[in-house]
């Protein structure tokens, strides 16, 4: 089992749809949530950063962490083809290096 | 403009040949990092180092090799060791944080170089 679990998609909504992206893991010791944006043949591009569970909103953009299931979500709302790009979970804490989702691919048709 | 910047864009090895990829950032960011992307494998990683004149091994470290003589830059080496080289390579960097690399280590990426070997 992976420490990271993310489902690679891809995703496809169209344009104005709620986006619903999540991830799981299996260490308890992590204790920092990141959410990237990656777009093709860029370099990933820091969205969100939450410590410890709760919510977080950032416009359209929203990151939601519950650690007692492992579970963090970004939700995105009014889709735009601009947020068409793919998005990577990352997360770490303590002495535990960052360890990244492999990345959900998402398509907002327009 | 503070940022990290990675070159060349595109790069293409022969067979047998080193190349060395270039990273500098003006963050004044401690810690700077590599990683390797592969499709539908996510990002691994292969050096990291926490201060200058000091780095440690990833996860994937075979085969390459890297520097830290200055706080701004990071080069990371392919060597003819390294058997598969074809790969979309990232830099990035973060604040060191109370002397636990890990423990706020927000990481903020270059654009990457993407390497072929011919």
């Amino acid at each position: 089992q992976k420490e990271v679990e993310q489902d690679p998609g891809p995703l496809s909504v169209p344009e104005g749809a709620i986006v619903s992206l999540n991830c799981t893991y299996s260490n308890s010791a992590f204790q920092y949530f990141m959410w990237y944006r990656q777009y093709s043949r860029k370099g990933p591009e820091l969205l969100m950063y939450t410590y410890s569970s709760g919510n977080k909103e950032d416009g359209r953009f929203t990151a939601q962490v519950d650690k007692s299931s492992k579970y963090i979500s970004l939700f995105i709302r009014d889709s735009q083809p601009s947020d068409s790009a793919t998005y990577l979970c990352a997360m770490g804490g303590g002495y535990q290096k960052v360890t990244f989702g492999i990345g959900t691919k998402l398509q907002v048709i327009p | 403009d503070g940022g990290i910047t990675q070159s060349p864009k595109y790069l293409f090895r022969k067979e047998g040949q080193n190349v060395t990829l270039s990273c500098e950032q003006n963050l004044n960011h401690d810690a700077m990092y590599w990683y390797r992307q592969d499709p539908g494998q996510g990002l691994r990683l292969i050096y990291y180092s926490q201060i200058v004149n000091d780095f440690q091994k990833g996860d994937i470290a075979e085969g390459y090799s890297v520097s830290r003589e200055k706080k701004e830059s990071f080069p990371l080496t392919v060597t003819s060791a390294q058997k598969n080289p074809t790969a979309f390579y990232l830099c990035a960097s973060s604040i060191r944080a109370g002397g636990q690399l890990f423990q706020t280590d927000t990481q903020y990426f270059g654009p990457g170089t993407r390497l072929t070997v011919l």
